[in-house]
């Protein structure tokens, strides 16, 4: 069974919409973390979440919000989508906050804004 | 800031040949070093980790990798591949401050019978 579910696995939008990434994980773990796969660049580190509270933010606009409502969930919403908004976003999670802690990563939500 | 160097896009490899992927990083301290492999279709999966101590790391499916500080890199080798570890490999870094992995763009891995 998949220990870190992510919903949808495909989404298209259209410029200026909004759409919210589900990630549930069922690994017990404390800690979840976003990060964004775009064309031709390195996956990057997004937002870090602890204990439902944000330890880091990695990304300057604020049209990405990460809601935990829920220590297992760190849905990611996006409002006034861009084209370039379009990447694998990944979920992942690790047992707690520490550097040296192993992440876990979910299957990826292909976006595509048009 | 730190950073992750794969310089190497695609590797094509023959079944049983041996495979080494190079890693370069950029960081002042002692880093945290970590290889995930992604196959087609599924999230990032870890093989291997480096903190301290012995430089030559074991990890699963026969991997292992050779940290140098010196050279700053964390290689990462197999003997004998199979074709199933065709598949993107990542070389990623973090140090304590940060929360996240700082990844290099990967290698896409094809192993041909």
């Amino acid at each position: 069974d998949p220990k870190i579910i992510q919903k949808p696995k495909y989404l298209v939008a259209v410029t200026g919409s909004e759409k919210i990434l589900i990630c549930e994980q069922y690994l017990g773990h404390n800690a979840m973390y976003w990060y964004r796969q775009s064309a031709k660049k390195p996956l990057e580190f997004m937002f870090s979440y602890s204990y439902q509270k944000l330890m880091d933010n990695q990304t300057a606009s604020s049209r990405f919000q990460p809601q935990s409502s829920k220590k297992n969930h760190l849905d990611l919403q996006i409002t006034a989508l861009k084209p370039d908004d379009s990447a694998t976003y990944f979920c992942a999670s690790s047992q707690d906050w520490g550097a040296t802690a192993e992440q876990f990563f979910g299957p990826g939500t292909r976006l595509t804004v048009l | 800031a730190q950073s992750v160097t794969q310089p190497d896009a695609r590797v094509t490899v023959s079944e049983g040949a041996s495979l080494q992927l190079r890693c370069k990083y950029s960081y002042s301290a002692t880093p945290y070093l970590f290889w995930y492999v992604q196959y087609p279709r599924q999230g990032l999966q870890m093989l291997l980790k480096y903190y301290s101590g012995d430089p030559v790391v074991q990890g699963v499916n026969g991997f292992e990798a050779e940290f140098s500080k010196s050279d700053s890199s964390f290689h990462l080798r197999k003997a004998s591949v199979h074709w199933s570890d065709s598949a993107v490999y990542f070389c990623a870094v973090r140090n304590n401050y940060a929360q996240g992995l700082t990844f290099g763009l990967g290698t896409r891995v094809s192993v041909f019978p």
